[in-house]
């Protein structure tokens, strides 16, 4: 069974730093490219970042590039999202989200996390 | 990348046809086959409904079904039945090589 466990959220002040986590588990997760999508409270999605399955390719938002990073490990499994200078409007509930097709861009979204919750604010 | 454009509620009756519609340009929906549809009852991640246009995933019932004519992707739900009452985004491969949702309608079975 696919597994997609966020963590790593929580309260930041704006201007700090925070960093997300994904443990995947149930699939080969070095054949998959991965994202995050993120959606504030009661509005609609927003995808943030994507990575290939590789790390060879990776792709932000402009309303993150420059301040978020992405990055895999595929030894553990683990898909992360470094988050700097957060803002007010960074709070949402973040995604994690698998590829349908292996080693294929692009595909779309099959498998996602229950969230975690990033709250900045003062 | 701003958002592909969706009607902010459609409802309809049970056992109607419903369809939402998603505007896009064509640096996203009218320049690729990579629309999809994503189905998100309230509380409930996103669950994946069409891909690439007009395709069903393994277990997402016959009920559904995605069309693209020019910059403009809809998803068609038929035999309408009240569990389909949730919030539904579809979403585009860019020129950008990004992703990019619309901005969601709120599906109501009255």
């Amino acid at each position: 069974e696919v597994q997609l466990v966020e963590s790593g959220g929580g309260l930041v002040q704006p201007g700090r730093s925070l960093r997300l986590s994904c443990a995947a588990s149930g699939f080969t997760f070095d054949d998959y490219a991965m994202h995050w999508v993120r959606q504030a409270p009661g509005k609609g999605l927003e995808w943030v970042s994507g990575i290939s399955w590789n790390s060879g390719s990776i792709g932000y938002a402009d309303s993150v590039k420059g301040r978020f990073t992405i990055s895999r490990d595929n030894a553990k499994n683990s898909l992360y999202l470094q988050m700097n200078s957060l803002r007010a409007e960074d709070t949402a509930l973040y995604y994690c989200a698998k590829d349908h097709f292996p080693r294929a861009t692009p595909a779309p979204f099959d498998y996602w996390g229950q969230g975690t919750l990033v709250t900045v604010s003062s | 990348q701003s958002a592909l454009t969706q009607p902010a509620s459609v409802s309809g009756s049970p056992g109607q046809s419903i369809t939402i519609s998603c505007t896009g340009t064509s640096s996203d929906v009218g320049g690729y086959n990579y629309v999809s549809w994503y189905q998100q009852h309230p509380g409930k991640a996103p669950k994946l409904m069409i891909y690439d246009v007009s395709n069903r995933p393994s277990g997402v019932s016959n009920r559904f079904s995605g069309s693209k004519s020019g910059n403009t992707a809809s998803l068609t739900i038929s035999g309408l039945q009240a569990e389909d009452e949730a919030d539904y985004y579809c979403s585009s491969y860019t020129s950008s090589s990004t992703d990019v949702f619309g901005t969601g309608t709120k599906v109501t079975v009255l």
